[in-house]
């Protein structure tokens, strides 16, 4: 079946921009993740929903970057008056559960702020 | 935050060679996962071992988990140009959330 997809797999966009990043998760999958990753790190997460909830939102850098999940399935995570220290690859991850499984990533996002 | 810290850092060996990567991590979690990472995008799930298990295979991987010391460690056996890759480890916390913490990764090259 199909993998968890990301849309679109490249943005550039200009310092004060606002973008949107899309995840579309395998299907059936109740749980989604976003996480983020600069260069030479490991992911940071970002926020993670539970059904159309954000059940923990914790990662968050602060108020610019927000994220919505209105039906249930498709994502969207946008950021605000986007800086570059925003520059990094985007990646969302489900699961079909939550409390500890594994999550499967999509290819992710990579966004380059000028 | 970074959870934990991979050792080392980088790792090159031989084809048929063994490669071990070490995990440390800080806090108590429900358990510990591993993922390997090509070319700086999507990550693959390997193995994943839960706070009360101590040892875990699947194929020609290995994971070991020591919750007193906060460690685990991930063994390759016989690995193969292919295995070449970031590999990282990931830990879900005990309480209330259900996010994973990763570590900063060990970079593996196999020569051929």
């Amino acid at each position: 079946g199909a993998g968890v997809s990301q849309t679109p797999s490249n943005k550039v966009t200009e310092k004060g921009k606002y973008v949107e990043l899309r995840c579309d998760p395998i299907s059936g999958h109740t749980a989604l993740y976003w996480y983020r990753q600069s260069l030479g790190q490991g992911p940071e997460f970002l926020i993670y929903f539970q059904g159309t909830g954000a059940a923990d939102d914790s990662g968050l850098p602060n108020d610019r970057f927000f994220a919505v999940r209105p039906e249930g399935s498709v994502s969207t995570l946008k950021i605000q008056r986007t800086e570059r220290g925003d520059s990094a690859v985007y990646l969302c991850a489900s699961s079909p559960t939550v409390l500890g499984n594994e999550q499967f990533f999509g290819p992710g996002t990579r966004l380059t702020v000028l | 935050s970074q959870q934990g810290e991979e050792d080392p850092q980088a790792l090159s060996i031989q084809e048929g060679e063994n490669a071990t990567m070490n995990c440390s991590y800080k806090t108590s979690i429900n358990n510990l996962q591993w993922y390997r990472q090509n070319s700086g995008r999507g990550l693959v799930h390997l193995i994943l071992i839960r706070s009360n298990e101590r040892e875990k295979h699947s194929g020609r991987l290995r994971v070991t988990l020591d919750t007193s010391k906060k460690s685990s460690s991930l063994l390759i056996t016989a690995s193969r140009a292919a295995d070449t890759a970031s590999y990282f480890c990931a830990t879900g916390p005990m309480y209330n959330t259900d996010k994973l913490i990763f570590g900063t990764g060990t970079r593996l090259q196999v020569f051929p």
